[in-house]
């Protein structure tokens, strides 16, 4: 079966240092990918998706990237935070019918 | 671009009680999806409508699909403490390769003993 695993669960960092957040998928291949953010009692922000190795698609102008450096792995980064960085991110992949969710990285900013 | 809204934003029910959620999409859908978000945890995936006035059950809950593939509700029936949580829809429009889901801005559900 398939799984979705991401890491860190929190993660707290002071504002300018770097951010790196790792999804990996197992069970499928060639998996379409993506990053959300959610704000506190907020909605779902689609910031990056893939389709492939290498391929990343920007939605949302900000400080942050997203690599696809193996098929099943997906990494946000950020060079330098900023306290508007903080907030919950969820890695998915997309089969047939839906979403699946990682269990997603709180990340506040301090 | 493709904007879904939902209302209401929060909703308190006592239990027992019957708790309805609308989305509405800003253009027309391919599907529509329903998720479930638990407090502190991750949106899971509940169900997916892709007919045009499609209606599905599970169990006390009933989803519904617009005519015009712009609107979808999710019904409960006799709400329990554990429905508790946020609950979003998601459009998929026509984007390309790439499945990309529009969430609803959700809807919050407490339920009161």
């Amino acid at each position: 079966s398939q799984t979705i695993h991401q890491w860190p669960a929190t993660l707290v960092q002071p504002v300018g240092s770097p951010l790196s957040l790792e999804c990996t998928v197992e069970g499928t291949s060639n998996p379409n990918l993506y990053w959300y953010r959610q704000a506190a009692g907020r909605g779902l922000q689609l910031l990056f998706y893939s389709v492939g190795i290498g391929q990343i698609s920007s939605e949302v102008p900000q400080n942050l990237s997203a690599s696809r450096p193996q098929d099943r792995q997906f990494i946000l980064s950020s060079k330098k935070l900023l306290l508007s960085d903080s907030g919950f991110y969820l890695c998915a992949w997309s089969w047939e019918a839906g979403y699946t969710f990682g269990s997603g990285t709180r990340l506040t900013v301090v | 671009g493709q904007q879904v809204m939902q209302i209401p934003q929060y909703q308190h029910v006592q239990e027992g009680e019957d708790f309805t959620t609308y989305c509405n999409s800003s253009t027309t859908l391919s599907n529509i999806q329903w998720y479930k978000q638990r407090p502190g945890g991750h949106p899971v995936f509940l169900i997916q409508l892709v007919k045009s006035g499609e209606v599905k059950k599970q169990k006390r809950l009933t989803f519904q699909f617009g005519e015009a593939k712009k609107n979808s509700s999710l019904h409960i029936t006799a709400t329990q403490t554990t429905d508790v949580g946020t609950y979003f829809c998601a459009g998929l429009g026509n984007t390309g390769t790439a499945s990309k889901l529009t969430f609803g801005t959700g809807t919050r559900l407490q339920v009161m003993l």
